[in-house]
């Protein structure tokens, strides 16, 4: 059971749009940013979004993130087949037995 | 351009010892917190730990599950961060990846070194 809740799974059609949440609490999303990682099958995650909306060089603004509360989301809009992937997110909890926590994780089909 | 290369993972009997080595170039290693991530087969990404940098005190933290078990340290004059594993269950099978970061993301990650836990 992951301190962060995600929906295990999110399709659409090549060029829609999905977007993936991410609920915590006042510990954890509440205080704290958020970021999200992408990892597509046999490899290493990769750093999507940082501070909640911010991008890293190299990842397109088609990848977007915000934060509301003690929930932040994901959206990814223009799909394609090469964003199939599990994407997570993350962030610091202020609890002391749970320094950092991450979401379950979301698989992104492209149908 | 960021590189981290873990090595030092294999197969390992239950209550076996394991030290994993993460390599880094490409960063100021000595100002760098660095993080700990492992994955189950099949399952998420559950972090392990993190170090700070030397600066900010070096100072190490767990997760709950591997506390007291597991030991992470750093040798900056080789920029080179460590997991030491003692006391290894079947359920730390899992590929481990080393990250930079730890404070409020994981910037740059390894590709993964898997470590195998089995009679």
């Amino acid at each position: 059971q992951s301190v962060l809740t995600q929906p295990p799974s999110v399709s659409a059609a090549p060029g829609q749009k999905v977007t993936i949440s991410c609920s915590g609490n006042s510990s954890n999303v509440g205080n704290n940013y958020v970021s999200w990682y992408q990892q597509v099958p046999g490899t290493a995650p990769k750093l999507l979004i940082y501070d909640n909306n911010k991008r890293p060089s190299g990842i397109p603004d088609r990848f977007s993130g915000s934060k509301s509360g003690t929930s932040a989301t994901l959206g990814i809009t223009g799909l394609q087949t090469g964003d199939e992937a599990d994407y997570y997110c993350g962030t610091w909890d202020s609890r002391v037995n749970a320094p950092w926590v991450f979401g379950g994780g979301t698989k992104v089909t492209v149908l | 351009e960021v590189q981290l290369v873990e090595s030092g993972g294999g197969l390992v009997k239950p209550g076996g010892s394991l030290r994993l080595s993460c390599a880094a170039s490409g960063i100021t290693f000595r100002n760098a917190w660095m993080s700990w991530v492992r994955q189950a087969p099949g399952k998420g990404l559950e972090w392990v730990g993190r170090i700070k940098s030397r600066v900010d005190g070096a100072t190490p933290a767990y997760a709950a599950p591997v506390k007291g078990r597991f030991t992470i340290s750093r040798d900056d004059s080789r920029n080179t961060l460590y997991l030491q594993i003692n006391s290894l269950k079947t359920e730390d099978t899992a590929v481990y990846y080393c990250a930079t970061g730890g404070g409020r993301n994981l910037d740059n990650w390894g590709q993964g070194i898997l470590v195998t836990v089995t009679s």
